[in-house]
């Protein structure tokens, strides 16, 4: 059973760099799947932040793009969200989720983790 | 602020059947799959349909998705206490070039 777990600070100030971590777990990372980061909150609703391939190869939201880096490490299971600059904006509900190609969208999803910027 | 549109909530009675809509455009429905989410706060959402109407072999055919234009269509029959939940579209937008997500749609079952 696939299974992604996220985890990270639940608060960052406010200026600094958000750092969050996806565990995948039942499933090979490696596989031919994109891995996402989506957001959630009260004033934007969900936003997809950006995806990431086994081999490194990412695309981000244009919106997002200057202050995103995701990356993955395949030995680990893992990937990862790195957010520079943050500012209230910022505070959501961060979800991991595997995108497949048999769907054209984003299949198994995390339980998601709250971020807070604080001032 | 969602690039799709959703009715913020729809109710009906158990047994009953209830449509929750998606409205977006010709740069995102008009020419891309979408797909329609489950969500109960606290838990990952579950996919319900996908690529506008086919459905995991685990969901109930009780869920169905349909898409006309610029609209997509998520039926629920025979409503289920169970069924209480946020439901969402998502699809790609050529123009944007992002995925994009509708705002929600909160289902009570009276």
């Amino acid at each position: 059973q696939v299974h992604l777990q996220e985890s990270g600070p639940g608060m960052v100030k406010a200026s600094e760099t958000l750092s969050l971590t996806c565990a995948v777990s039942g499933y090979s990372i490696s596989s031919n799947n994109y891995w996402g980061w989506i957001r959630q909150s009260p004033e934007k609703g969900l936003e997809w932040i950006g995806s990431v391939y086994y081999s490194g190869h990412t695309y981000q939201n244009p919106s997002l793009k200057s202050r995103v880096t995701i990356s993955i490490d395949t030995s680990k299971s893992q990937f990862f969200l790195k957010v520079t600059s943050v500012t209230a904006a910022d505070t959501a509900l961060y979800y991991c989720a595997r995108f497949a190609d048999y769907s054209d969208t984003f299949d198994i999803w995390g339980q998601g983790t709250v971020v807070t910027v604080s001032s | 602020q969602s690039v799709l549109t959703q009715s913020p909530s729809v109710s009906a009675a158990p047994g009953q059947k209830v449509t929750i809509s998606c409205s977006g455009s010709s740069s995102n429905i008009g020419k891309n799959f979408v797909s329609w989410f489950q969500h109960l706060p606290g838990t990952a959402p579950k996919l319900l349909i996908y690529k506008d109407d086919k459905r995991p072999s685990e969901i109930p055919d009780r869920f169905s998705g349909s898409k006309s234009g610029t609209s997509a269509t998520l039926a629920i029959t025979g409503l289920q206490t169970g069924d209480e939940a946020d439901y969402f579209c998502a699809t790609w937008d050529s123009s944007l070039s992002a995925r994009v997500f509708g705002g929600g749609t909160k289902l009570t079952v009276l």
